[in-house]
């Protein structure tokens, strides 16, 4: 399993654009990268996920480096509603599919 | 509307006895997963099963066991052999054969006294 490395904690202030960092220099070429979200006492939930090309959606984009070693989620707006753990995670197709969740960043967002 | 349903949403159980956690789902999807996430941690992965009537151990099986007999349920025994059983466990599915992302249950927190 490819092993991520994300700051522990960000913060952000609400409207303002966040960029959550990810390294994933052990990635392979079939893994995609997923991004999810965790509220306290909640199940995490899905925010998106790319292979190669930036990938948008109605909640975020994703940036990926050309190289693959990295990705960015970017959320446009932030809300208070989007204060979370984020988890950045490769996972290989074929197989499992499995999820491995490191520890993610904290984000904090202030009013 | 589609989804899944972890029941119940807190358990608690006296030391040396096995509880089952339930996880039913109406999404059609082949691959369900279970999880447990102690406090300040991220998930880790206890069995999967990517069809029915079969299953594989995660990366903390011991202590748990699983059945998958229907496509829509995929039920987690903690047995008392579960050294530390207190934690928030939940149930994930995904949809097979192609790109798609994981869809999570609300969680059940089990407290064993």
């Amino acid at each position: 399993d490819a092993k991520t490395t994300q700051p522990n904690s960000m913060e952000s202030n609400e409207e303002e654009p966040v960029h959550l960092p990810c390294n994933h220099s052990t990635i392979s070429g079939t893994d995609y990268i997923h991004w999810y979200r965790q509220l306290p006492s909640q199940g995490p939930e899905y925010v998106i996920h790319g292979l190669t090309s930036n990938v948008n959606n109605r909640m975020a984009s994703l940036a990926i480096a050309e190289d693959r070693k990295s990705s960015t989620l970017i959320l446009h707006r932030a809300t208070l509603r989007d204060a979370a753990v984020y988890y950045c995670i490769p996972v290989r197709q074929g197989g499992s599919e499995k999820l491995v969740f490191g520890k993610g960043t904290k984000l904090t967002v202030n009013p | 509307d589609g989804g899944i349903t972890q029941s119940p949403k807190y358990l608690f159980r006296k030391e040396g006895q096995n509880v089952t956690l339930s996880c039913e789902q109406n999404l059609n999807h082949d691959a369900m997963y279970w999880y447990r996430q102690d406090p300040g941690q991220g998930l880790r992965l206890i069995y999967y099963s990517q069809i029915v009537n079969d299953f594989q151990k995660g990366d903390i099986a011991e202590g748990y066991s699983v059945s998958r007999e229907k496509k829509e349920s995929f039920p987690l025994t903690v047995t008392s052999a579960q050294k530390n059983p207190t934690a928030f466990y939940l149930c994930a599915t995904r949809r097979q054969g192609g790109n798609y992302g994981y869809t999570f249950g609300s969680g059940t927190r089990l407290t064993v006294v």
